[in-house]
């Protein structure tokens, strides 16, 4: 089965101290994978892709994300977390259908 | 700027109330999507069109009903079959079905009155 995974339904931070948000991914084969935010009442806004290229794949605000096949995993991680950065994260995987399957999203909590 | 237009922002719903959510993109993009968001649940898959007149149920299309006569737009009816229809929709598009990623717009909050 085609499924991905967010090991954590919250994470929180102190502000200035790194984040890391966990996803695995089940796949026969190299999926294309996806990083998303989404801040209150608003929609996913993109912050980084992996497809089959680079295996550290880098994002806008300073987040970046590794693909390891041998783990099926694609954390996302930040030096450094800023209170903006507080929102919904949603890891995604492409499928031989051409639908893209979500995890179920991860609260990030960043305290001052 | 091209993007996805959803409105309204927020709707609200009679019971037994048909009730429509538009959404439009200006990226030229042949693929559309339909998704509903509730709290701790994700997003779930309404419906999907990957070409004007063309679309495909997708994991959750029961009391729901979509249109694609047009490229820019996907409109997402409501309908009163639909028993539990209060939560966040989002529409989104891509260049066509196997070049992703998505593109999303902000959503409508839908309520029951």
């Amino acid at each position: 089965a085609q499924s991905v995974t967010q090991l954590d339904s919250h994470v929180s931070v102190s502000e200035g101290t790194p984040v890391l948000l966990r996803c695995n991914y089940s796949s026969s084969y190299s999926p294309s994978l996806f990083w998303y935010v989404q801040h209150p009442n608003k929609g996913l806004q993109l912050l980084l892709k992996y497809t089959s290229a680079a295996t550290l794949v880098k994002g806008i605000n300073g987040f970046e994300a590794e693909f390891k096949k041998s783990e099926t995993s694609f954390h996302l991680t930040k030096p450094s977390a800023h209170m903006s950065d507080a929102a919904e994260y949603f890891c995604a995987r492409s499928s031989n259908t051409g639908k893209l399957i979500f995890g179920q999203g991860t609260t990030l909590q960043v305290k001052p | 700027d091209g993007g996805i237009t959803q409105s309204p922002k927020y709707l609200f719903r009679k019971e037994g109330q048909n009730v429509t959510l538009s959404c439009e993109q200006n990226l030229n993009h042949d693929a559309m999507y339909w998704y509903r968001q509730d709290p701790g649940q994700g997003l779930r898959l309404i419906y999907y069109s990957q070409i004007v007149n063309d679309f495909q149920k997708g994991d959750i299309a029961e009391g729901y009903s979509v249109s694609r006569e047009k490229k820019e737009s996907f409109p997402l009816t409501v309908t009163s079959a639909q028993k539990n229809p209060t939560a966040f929709y989002l529409c989104a598009s891509s260049i066509d079905r196997f070049n992703q990623p998505q593109h999303f717009g902000d959503g409508t909050r839908l309520s029951i009155l």
